[in-house]
């Protein structure tokens, strides 16, 4: 069974930029996550969306938005990228809430000049 | 308001022997789901035991194990048999109600393993 994939796997990018991450849940799996991991400060909740709707946000400006499609793939876009968005951006995917453990994908790095 | 608080930045180990991980929380939820992940230099989240706070039994997965203290709202991992691929930077992720999708972190403690 494949997990979840994430592309791509680096990028690089300069202020003020736009850029588009994805991501593919496993299969059977309705719920994608979305997590920014910066240096030094853990794993920051950034979207939640379960059947194609956003059903929870995290503290984030609204220049980070995403959007789930209806085979449960997502993606996630930032715009007018700033130097603090530098991170590691994870993607996770379940099968529902509660107990159901979430699966991650290897991230994207993406890098701000 | 759910938080997940790990005091512990960095911890070392001896190969074979054991070590604990700490982790504290705070949630008004009931009924919930604790998790532990481990991330290796390559990056990926993995999944390491999961306890389920109305079960009053440790969770237990090989070498790894969980000290869950429901009232003290504390929930340590325990490795015993410590190997070199145990080196990680471990994650205390939860509480997860029923009808929360997103998990609470905590800053994460980096173990070394040494031989």
């Amino acid at each position: 069974e494949a997990g979840v994939t994430q592309s791509p796997t680096h990028l690089i990018k300069t202020r003020g930029q736009q850029v588009t991450l994805r991501c593919s849940p496993i299969s059977g799996h309705t719920s994608v996550y979305w997590y920014q991991q910066a240096l030094g400060l853990g794993l920051q909740f950034l979207l939640w969306y379960d059947e194609g709707e956003e059903r929870n946000r995290g503290n984030f400006p609204p220049r980070f938005s995403g959007r789930q499609f209806p085979n449960y793939s997502s993606e996630l876009n930032v715009n007018a990228l700033e130097l603090e968005d530098s991170a590691l951006y994870l993607c996770a995917s379940s099968l529902g809430t509660g107990n159901q453990p979430q699966h991650f994908g290897d991230g994207t790095r993406l890098s701000i000049l | 308001a759910q938080t997940v608080t790990q005091s512990q930045p960095e911890m070392s180990v001896q190969e074979a022997e054991t070590v604990t991980l700490s982790c504290t929380y705070d949630t008004s939820e009931s009924d919930y789901y604790l998790f532990w992940y481990k991330q290796p230099p390559s990056r990926q989240m993995i999944l390491v035991i999961r306890q389920e706070a109305y079960k009053q039994q440790n969770a237990t997965e090989n070498r790894f194990s969980v000290n869950f203290q429901k009232a003290a709202k504390s929930f340590s991992l325990k490795i015993s048999d410590s190997q070199l691929g145990d080196a990680a930077m471990y994650f205390c992720g939860g509480p997860r109600g029923s009808t929360l999708g997103r998990l609470y972190f905590g800053r994460g403690t980096q173990l070394t393993v040494w031989p």
